[in-house]
């Protein structure tokens, strides 16, 4: 039940894109992004819902395609501080409300 | 503005002790939930709570106990603490889990069994 993310690992330097994908096998209500630094917890970056609207973050970007179920993350010229692991997530489930979390991409941009 | 706070942050368990983490948050949220995070495995939802009261399996249930006498506290037991269980332990709550929704993060826990 867990999405999965692609990739697991991304090196960049400064200035340079990345995208990162989530796929989950279970119906995308809504999907949402966070990014955690190394020994502190997932701060939320954004959330996606269905029709397209968008709630969150103004420098990146992200897509959501309900009928793949998936979305995918658009980092554009990264900045050092964009370094972390990033988890999409969410999810509901006929047997009540769960928010699950995907397997988490580490993401390093380096000078 | 205290948000999520998790106690203790740090802890070592020999294996077979008993212990309980709890999770207390100031915002009213409805929903609580908890995670264990551990290299590669991202977070696996463990119970979950949709209300004072009331408590559910997550993915990865098993070894833990869950109680939510207080709307504000979502405490996790461990009856018999075992070395897979090392790991580091996230509290989250959202108001409702609605599409608008974002979840609160406690600071973490991070658990040694030996």
């Amino acid at each position: 039940q867990q999405p999965v993310q692609s990739p697991q690992a991304v090196i960049l330097r400064e200035g340079e894109d990345a995208v990162i994908n989530c796929s989950s096998s279970k119906a995308l209500y809504s999907v949402h992004w966070y990014r955690q630094k190394h020994g502190e917890a997932p701060v939320f970056l954004m959330i996606l819902l269905k029709g397209g609207e968008q709630k969150g973050h103004d420098k990146i970007s992200a897509s959501f395609n309900e009928k793949k179920q998936q979305s995918s993350l658009y980092l554009t010229a990264s900045q050092l501080s964009y370094s972390g692991t990033y988890f999409c997530g969410t999810e509901k489930t006929n047997t009540g409300n769960q928010f699950y979390f995907g397997t988490g991409t580490s993401l390093t941009v380096i000078p | 503005n205290a948000g999520v706070t998790q106690t203790p942050k740090f802890r070592v368990l020999k294996t077979g002790q008993s212990m309980t983490l709890l999770c207390a948050q100031d915002m009213n949220h409805e929903y609580m939930y908890w995670y264990r995070q551990d290299p590669g495995m991202g977070l696996r939802l463990i119970h979950y709570s949709v209300g004072e009261g009331t408590t559910a399996k997550g993915e990865v249930p098993d070894g833990y106990n869950v109680s939510r006498l207080k709307k504000q506290n979502f405490l996790l037991g461990l009856e018999s603490a075992a070395p897979s269980q090392t790991s580091v332990y996230f509290c989250a709550s959202t108001p409702t889990v609605d599409q608008n929704t974002e979840a609160f993060f406690g600071q973490g826990t991070r658990l040694t069994v030996v």
